[in-house]
């Protein structure tokens, strides 16, 4: 059984930098194919793609936030790793973290979701 | 990028009714489209990949179909628990995008 959970602060300071944990458990992000990536949606609103990365550490970013991102992975403790600098009121979303069973495939299984407010 | 737009917004629907939701995307994506449900307080959940392709465990009344840049979802004999918000993905390039959301609601 594919698991995965995110995990991080609930709220946080304008400028500051989050960083969210995913950890998963049920496959291995050293399988050729696989990838994990990152999705958000504001209250409300629709979902934005994050950052992916895959089993080989080539990583793929929005371009919109490209330069506030970076995603990392931990294969021996089944993690990935986002931060996202400088935090503004309107970085406030549900977090998830989601698995990219393939290159070109959909994301098949989804965290349950990580809440994170910016507010002084 | 590619923009995925989907429509409508929202629909009115009763139980036992054919819902079909449309996504189009801004330049072809071959079948690269996948298709979700999500609930309130709830992660998105995939019930179609590769725009025509059933996920595991996903009740047959929901079909995708499509290829380049038109793809339909159609609910077949909506039930109860259906009624929830669908997006559309285009997977086959770099930003994936979202289309913005259809609301099934209950008439």
């Amino acid at each position: 059984q594919i698991t995965l959970k995110e995990s991080g602060p609930t709220l946080v300071k304008p400028t500051q930098t989050l960083t969210l944990t995913c950890t998963f458990s049920g496959f291995s992000l050293s399988t050729s194919g696989v990838g994990v990536g990152w999705i958000r949606q504001p209250p409300g609103k629709a979902l934005e793609w994050l950052a992916l990365i895959y089993w080989d550490d080539d990583k793929r970013y929005s371009p919109s936030l490209k330069s506030r991102l970076t995603i990392t992975k931990d294969t021996s403790k089944n993690q990935v790793v986002l931060t996202m600098t400088n935090m503004d009121p309107v970085d406030t979303a549900t977090y998830y973290c989601a698995q990219r069973p393939s290159v070109w495939g959909a994301f098949d299984i989804w965290g349950q979701g990580t809440m994170v407010t910016v507010s002084s | 990028d590619i923009q995925m737009t989907q429509s409508p917004s929202s629909v009115s629907a009763s139980v036992g009714d054919r819902v079909t939701i449309t996504c189009r995307a801004s330049q072809g994506i071959s079948s690269w489209l996948a298709w979700y449900q999500q609930k309130p307080g709830k992660a998105p959940k995939l019930l179609i990949y590769e725009a025509s392709s059933l996920q595991s465990g996903v009740p047959s009344r929901f079909s995708g179909s499509g290829s380049g840049t038109d793809f339909t979802l159609t609910i077949n004999s909506l039930q109860p628990e259906d009624f929830a918000t669908y997006y559309c993905q285009q997977a086959n390039s770099f930003p994936l995008t979202f289309g913005g959301g259809t609301k099934v609601e209950l008439k």
